[in-house]
């Protein structure tokens, strides 16, 4: 029962450079999502794909990007890091729509992520 | 005015101690209430789920939600060491799973032994 796996769970990276975090979950949810946690900022939403070939913006989208590889995948990227993205992200999926406890996230471990 | 609004702590209380986390929101259309629990270093997990007003308890825990004040509330009884941890209020208005949570900032308690 592994939930939702996310990699890598730590990395360091220098201004300017690039790198994909990956996201895969077993649960057969519908709805993925990408948050970054920061000191008493609490969880942020990045981009969400309510469903496999949709991805859709969060509050704080800018120098991100996201595939939606499959169902199970879901994956965030960083073309040019920047200090300011130095950060916690958490990867979540939710249930399908209109079962009980549907609104549900499950979350990841987290990727601890310093850019330089 | 954010639309949930999480006192950050930290909260510091002894062990055995009797435990209150609170969240205030202003969208009243928001009708489906949780609490997350996270460790250290780790992701966020449920803790409780609860719909519209009133209680639901869990063994120690106990989720209080009032519709009318916009205010809900996690009690903890007879707090562990184990309960040390952040807290995260969430909600929604509806059951779907295609509709965002709106998250408050999270309270850090500590349970002294």
């Amino acid at each position: 029962n592994a939930g939702v796996t996310q990699t890598p769970k730590f990395q360091v990276l220098k201004t300017g450079q690039s790198m994909t975090l990956q996201c895969a979950q077993d649960m057969n949810h519908n709805s993925m999502y990408w948050y970054r946690q920061d000191p008493g900022m609490g969880l942020r939403l990045i981009y969400y794909s309510a469903s496999e070939g949709t991805t859709d913006k969060g509050e704080v989208p800018n120098g991100y990007n996201v595939s939606r590889l499959n169902k199970r995948e879901f994956s965030l990227r960083l073309e040019s890091a920047a200090p300011s993205q130095t950060s916690v992200y958490f990867c979540a999926s939710r249930a399908n729509g209109g079962s009980s406890g549907a609104n549900v996230l499950t979350f990841g471990a987290g990727s601890r992520l310093t850019v330089l | 005015q954010k639309e949930v609004e999480q006192d950050p702590g930290p909260l510091s209380v002894p062990e055995g101690a009797i435990v209150s986390l609170n969240c205030t929101y202003s969208n009243s259309a928001f009708q489906y209430f949780m609490w997350y629990r996270q460790y250290s270093r780790k992701g966020p997990e449920l803790l409780m789920y609860t719909y519209s007003s009133g209680n639901k308890e869990d063994g120690r825990f106990t989720a209080q939600v009032d519709k009318s004040s916009k205010y809900i509330s996690l009690f903890i009884r007879d707090s562990q060491p184990s309960d040390s941890a952040t807290y995260l209020c969430a909600m929604s208005a509806t059951n779907f799973g295609n509709e965002k949570l709106t998250f408050g900032t999270g309270t850090r308690l500590t349970i002294i032994p």
